[in-house]
């Protein structure tokens, strides 16, 4: 199957500092990328979608202000987390879908970014 | 995007078969069931989609009936690698990919 790449695979950082995450997709073109969040034992959520070339829509309740997205190009997506806090700390996954699916819903998850904010 | 309903977890020995099943009562006439796997700090994994009556593959089953309003999954002769958490997700491909995890199912694997 395709794959998907994070970078880095954790990070921790200070208070009030920003981190960046980044998701490519290694062995195809991605129109769309997602990003969710995971808290311990609890399921994914999903935090914004990642088109390329145009502005992310978010959840609702996700700050965009917050969480930078940017998609510049088909194979890379970022995930800005601004001004970090504590309650940010989260396992973040990213996931693509390839630039011309077949009838198939299936995304490609990315193994996931551990944030760590002290 | 339909809600679904799984049982929070379940317990299983080597080498039985596991089947999940999952309900999603208002399931549209586009949307398809697909099923995720996920191991501790790592990101899903896709096992298997279908839209009626019986899809298989190397890993699982999936077995839908005729009214689509749930969906088992089946797991056979698992092993203690299987030990993870199970997602049904069900969504319209053609409406922008978007996917709603519930809670999943997590499924343990003793020897």
């Amino acid at each position: 199957g395709a794959v998907v790449s994070q970078h880095p695979s954790r990070v921790i950082c200070k208070s009030g500092t920003s981190v960046k995450i980044e998701c490519r997709s290694l062995d195809f073109q991605a129109t769309t990328m997602f990003w969710y969040r995971q808290f311990p034992k609890q399921s994914l959520m999903l935090m914004a979608t990642s088109n390329e070339g145009s502005k992310a829509t978010y959840e609702q309740g996700v700050e965009k202000d917050k969480f930078l997205i940017n998609h510049a190009s088909l194979t890379l997506s970022t995930l800005t987390v601004t001004s970090a806090h504590p309650e940010d700390s989260s396992f973040y996954i990213c996931s693509a879908r390839e630039r011309a699916p077949g009838s198939y819903n299936e995304q490609f998850f990315g193994p996931g970014t551990r944030l760590t904010v002290l | 995007l339909a809600k679904t309903t799984q049982p929070i977890s379940m317990d299983s020995y080597e080498g039985q078969e596991v089947n999940i099943t999952c309900s999603h009562n208002n399931i549209a006439t586009n949307d398809y069931i697909t099923w995720y796997q996920q191991f501790p700090s790592q990101g899903p994994r896709f096992i298997i989609q279908g839209y009626k009556t019986k899809v298989t593959n190397e890993v699982a089953s999936l077995f839908i009936p005729a009214d689509r309003k749930s969906s088992t999954l089946s797991l056979p002769r698992v092993s203690l690698s299987d030990t993870a958490v199970y997602y049904c997700l069900v969504g319209d491909p053609a409406a922008g990919n978007k996917l709603t995890f519930g809670g999943g199912t997590r499924v343990l694997v003793k020897p």
